[in-house]
């Protein structure tokens, strides 16, 4: 059974820092691993798509990467910013059940200015 | 081309009446999917609809749920008799074909049962 892990679940950091958040799952056979940024009381915007075959992606500030062997990835937010705070949530689309999108717990990360 | 689309973005319904939420994919998307976010909680999968066919519904209770995506129109996750813990907020998520593409998010439907 594919379960998705996020550590921290809660970060606070000053703004201008770079900081890494991180995903794990347990399953490797997967299709693709999604990035999604929650806003309070909002719904969920994708960030980055990473295909199986894909060892990263990267847009704007953010970059994120896929070792699928180790069942983890990384979300690199460089230069950090007060509206980066959110809830980073990391979901995963496993070939044993590709109906389903598996979400890990999330991030919640906050910028003090 | 616009997102998906939710309707309504808040509702608001007392013990034992029905709510009916709904959902329009992103154009040119057949695949829906239903998730449930219960209050501090992360997402769960309910069901994955495609057109006029119900593909995986194992994540629905097993009763007072259903969902629908008819050949015409939006999908439509009803939820009869609606007790305190149905109130969550209910997105869907629509994707093209092939089941590695990405997934696109809707702003959510907030149930509220008083």
């Amino acid at each position: 059974k594919q379960e998705v892990t996020q550590i921290p679940a809660a970060l606070s950091v000053p703004e201008g820092e770079n900081l890494v958040l991180n995903c794990s799952f347990t399953d490797s056979a997967i299709y693709n691993l999604q990035w999604f940024r929650q806003d309070p009381g909002k719904g969920l915007t994708s960030l980055l798509l990473i295909q199986s075959s894909q060892r990263e992606q990267t847009s704007g500030r953010l970059n994120a990467s896929l070792d699928k062997s180790s069942g983890r990835s990384t979300l690199y937010i460089a230069a950090s910013q007060p509206g980066d705070s959110a809830t980073y949530l990391c979901a995963v689309r496993p070939y044993s059940s590709a109906s389903k999108i598996i979400f890990g717990s999330g991030t919640r990360l906050s910028i003090r200015p | 081309n616009a997102g998906v689309m939710q309707n309504p973005r808040h509702l608001v319904r007392r013990r034992g009446q029905e709510a009916r939420l709904r959902c329009s994919p992103m154009k040119g998307h057949s695949h829906v999917y239903w998730y449930r976010q219960l209050p501090e909680e992360g997402l769960k999968f309910m069901v994955y609809l495609q057109k006029e066919n119900i593909i995986d519904e194992s994540g629905m209770p097993k009763e007072r749920f259903s969902a629908e995506f008819p050949k015409e129109g939006p999908s439509i996750l009803r939820i009869q008799q609606v007790v305190r813990g149905d109130s969550a907020a209910y997105f869907c998520a629509s994707s093209p074909d092939a089941p590695s593409t990405e997934a696109f998010f809707g702003q959510g439907t907030r149930l509220t049962v008083v």
